[in-house]
């Protein structure tokens, strides 16, 4: 049974309007979230992170927001530019620091 | 300038042969993880380190195993490749509660 969930395996946006990233989450023991980005033949690369007593983090370009009750959070990628074209995973940090990954989502940034 | 450096980065092997994917860190991380993907597919934790002479199996059965002899160095390997063993192949290592720092992957093809 998958803890992280990515219900959208691929998502095309037109250059410079916003990209959406979905993320939903079944343990309320989770208390720390991450997004990562990667490319083809690479690791991946941390994004940015949210703590659950957060609601909200902002880091340029990208905002994750947190919805504890609905367990579910959204990273927004604002404008999207083309070198965002990668595969995205959602993950969760749990008590024992191990990272439990979504299956990831393939954003497609349209020129 | 990657701080944590896999070695091949591709490799094509027969079946039978024994391999060692190697990974090393030079930010002192005391934690180390291996993780698993197969195209499309969510990263599945298969080995993890906590410390020198600490290892454990992750979430994933794999036949593959490990070692920890030294704090930056943390080799995989297979006794005997199979063509099921095709994947790609991640190290990890990370600070408590800071999220992991990845390799650039072993891209493994087992013929």
């Amino acid at each position: 049974d998958q803890q992280v969930k990515q219900n959208s395996p691929s998502l095309s946006v037109q250059e410079g309007r916003i990209s959406i990233l979905n993320c939903d989450y079944t343990n309320s023991m989770f208390d720390y979230f991450l997004w990562y980005k990667k490319y083809p033949a690479e690791g991946p690369t941390f994004l940015i992170s949210i703590s659950s007593i957060k609601d909200k983090n902002e880091d340029g370009r990208f905002t994750v927001f947190l919805n504890k009750s609905a367990k579910h959070l959204s990273l927004h990628i604002v404008p999207s530019q083309p070198g965002d074209s990668a595969v995205y995973f959602c993950a969760a940090l749990n008590r024992d620091d191990k990272i439990i990954f979504g299956k990831g989502t393939r954003l497609h940034i349209l020129p | 300038e990657a701080d944590i450096y896999q070695t091949p980065r591709y490799l094509v092997i027969g079946t039978g042969k024994k391999i060692t994917l190697e990974c090393s860190q030079t930010m002192g991380h005391d934690k180390m993880y291996w993780y698993q993907q197969d195209p499309g597919m969510e990263l599945h934790l298969i080995h993890y380190s906590y410390g020198v002479n600490s290892t454990e199996k992750g979430d994933l059965s794999s036949e593959s195993t490990v070692s920890r002899i030294r704090t930056e160095h943390f080799p995989l390997t297979l006794e005997s490749a199979r063509p099921s063993h095709t994947s790609q192949y991640l190290c990890a290592s990370s600070e408590q509660h800071y999220g992991y720092t990845f390799g650039s992957g072993t891209r493994l093809t087992v013929v």
